[in-house]
């Protein structure tokens, strides 16, 4: 099965409502899961980051949540904004056949947001 | 500092033909990577370097693809000969550590082979 599944696959909101998109991972021992964003025609960008040592982190509308116990990982974003429309991987370090660690990325959620 | 820099940003290109695509990576960064970048399969690893020395191809799809990083400020992926099901974007990334920092990634080479 896959290592890191991210749900929804599209998700839209209007303007100025939250929007959370999940994200579950296989690897007990992955300790690191950022967030992109990829807009049209870009490259992926990193929005945040968690480490395993820690719960929550946010910045400004952007706050990330991890459940070690669970293996899941949530992105929320509060207040949104047409801007914030594109789509969103979360990815985790996972350990590969190989026995090293490297990032594994989710499908991606594509984030529209109504004026 | 200018980013990944990837190049050239859109490739056409007929089957059977070799296609190389490049990258300059951020300096200081000793970690490379490049993706493959497509609607059904999302984002998957092709290979990755660390200090210039190619680590873990097991993603690349075929022998047809190769990659080199003669240097700690140049790559380059090259597909030959190339084929319709290589259309893809490609990405460049790199990074200070393999896994404890977020990747940073190119703009993209938006490959179409006909």
């Amino acid at each position: 099965g896959e290592n890191v599944e991210q749900h929804p696959s599209t998700l839209s909101v209007q303007e100025g409502d939250s929007a959370v998109i999940k994200c579950t991972y296989s690897d007990s021992a992955s300790n690191y899961f950022p967030w992109y964003k990829q807009e049209l025609g870009k490259g992926p960008q990193l929005i945040i980051d968690i480490r395993s040592n820690v719960g929550e982190k946010k910045d400004q509308r952007i706050a990330v949540t991890l459940n070690k116990t669970a293996k899941h990982f949530s992105l929320h974003i509060t207040e949104t904004q047409p801007e914030d429309s594109a789509v969103y991987f979360c990815a985790a370090s996972i350990k590969t056949g190989a026995g090293s660690y490297q990032l594994t990325f989710g499908k991606g959620t594509k984030l529209s947001v109504i004026p | 500092d200018a980013g990944v820099i990837q190049s050239p940003r859109h490739e056409v290109t007929e089957m059977g033909q070799e296609v190389t695509l490049r990258c300059k990576p951020i300096s200081g960064h000793d970690y490379l990577f490049w993706y493959r970048q497509t609607m059904m399969r999302g984002l998957e690893l092709l290979i990755y370097f660390n200090n210039n020395v190619p680590i873990d191809d097991s993603g690349m799809p075929e022998d047809r693809f190769s990659a080199k990083m003669p240097n700690a400020s140049f790559s380059t992926l090259k597909i030959q000969p190339s084929e319709p099901r290589d259309s893809a974007v490609y990405f460049c990334a790199s990074s200070r550590t393999k896994t404890s920092y977020g990747y940073t990634f190119g703009s993209g080479t938006r490959l179409t082979v006909v």
